[in-house]
């Protein structure tokens, strides 16, 4: 079945430091995929997505590139702040069923130092 | 654009009571809903699938009987947890899908249940 690996966390940059989080996946057809981001205690935010190979997905200085041939969609920002401390999650969606479900990856926790 | 809401934010209730948890879609038409829930430091589960005027679709190993779904409109899902207990505390995350977007969800800001 479908599926999205997501590096393990935590990560602990310290500020303007460059970002990566790796983000692969499995999946039958040409899913969507997208990058959300989680505070403490509140919901998921939607960060960035891309709906089909080569699509760079932008927002906040943070980009991803759907990467059929490496079926990846790594994150990246190449300044981090204090501010960007969260968990970020990785997901793909297509249609299983009819149903459009989502497929989150496990989430990698992030830490900006001052 | 594309808001949803829950209600409430945060519930704490006695072991065996029920508790309700409302999902709106505040400016768009949700014709399919999903209820996740969230463990600490983990990722979102997915429940249940909700789709307006139908029987809610579990996911395998989820009890349909506790967790009662309810999808009686384009705009409100209620998730009600009967019979409580300790172990049912967790984040409780909703997100419905615009009918002209085919793909993305849209989430709401979550449920935090405690049970005592």
């Amino acid at each position: 079945g479908d599926s999205v690996t997501q590096m393990e966390g935590p990560v602990t940059l310290s500020e303007e430091a460059f970002l990566t989080i790796n983000c692969t996946y499995t999946a039958t057809g040409y899913p969507s995929l997208f990058w959300y981001v989680q505070y403490p205690g509140e919901g998921l935010q939607l960060l960035l997505k891309a709906t089909k190979a080569d699509d760079k997905g932008s927002n906040k200085g943070f980009e991803a590139t759907y990467r059929k041939e490496t079926t990846s969609f790594h994150l990246e920002k190449g300044s981090v702040q204090v501010s960007d401390s969260a968990v970020y999650f990785c997901a793909l969606s297509g249609v299983t069923s009819g149903t459009y479900k989502y497929i989150f990856g496990t989430g990698t926790r992030l830490k900006v130092l001052a | 654009g594309a808001v949803v809401s829950q209600h409430p934010s945060r519930v704490i209730c006695k072991s065996g009571t029920s508790v309700k948890i409302e999902c709106r879609s505040l400016d768009f038409q949700a014709t399919t809903m999903f209820w996740y829930r969230q463990f600490p430091k983990q990722s979102l589960m997915l429940m249940a699938t909700s789709n307006e005027g139908s029987k809610a679709t579990y996911e395998q190993g989820v009890e349909k009987d506790k967790f009662l779904i309810n999808h009686a409109s384009l705009t409100l899902s209620t998730l009600t947890v009967t019979s409580a207990h300790p172990e049912d505390s967790s984040f409780y995350i909703c997100s419905a899908r615009d009918r002209t977007l085919s793909y993305e969800q849209y989430f709401g800001p979550g449920t935090r249940l405690t049970v005592t």
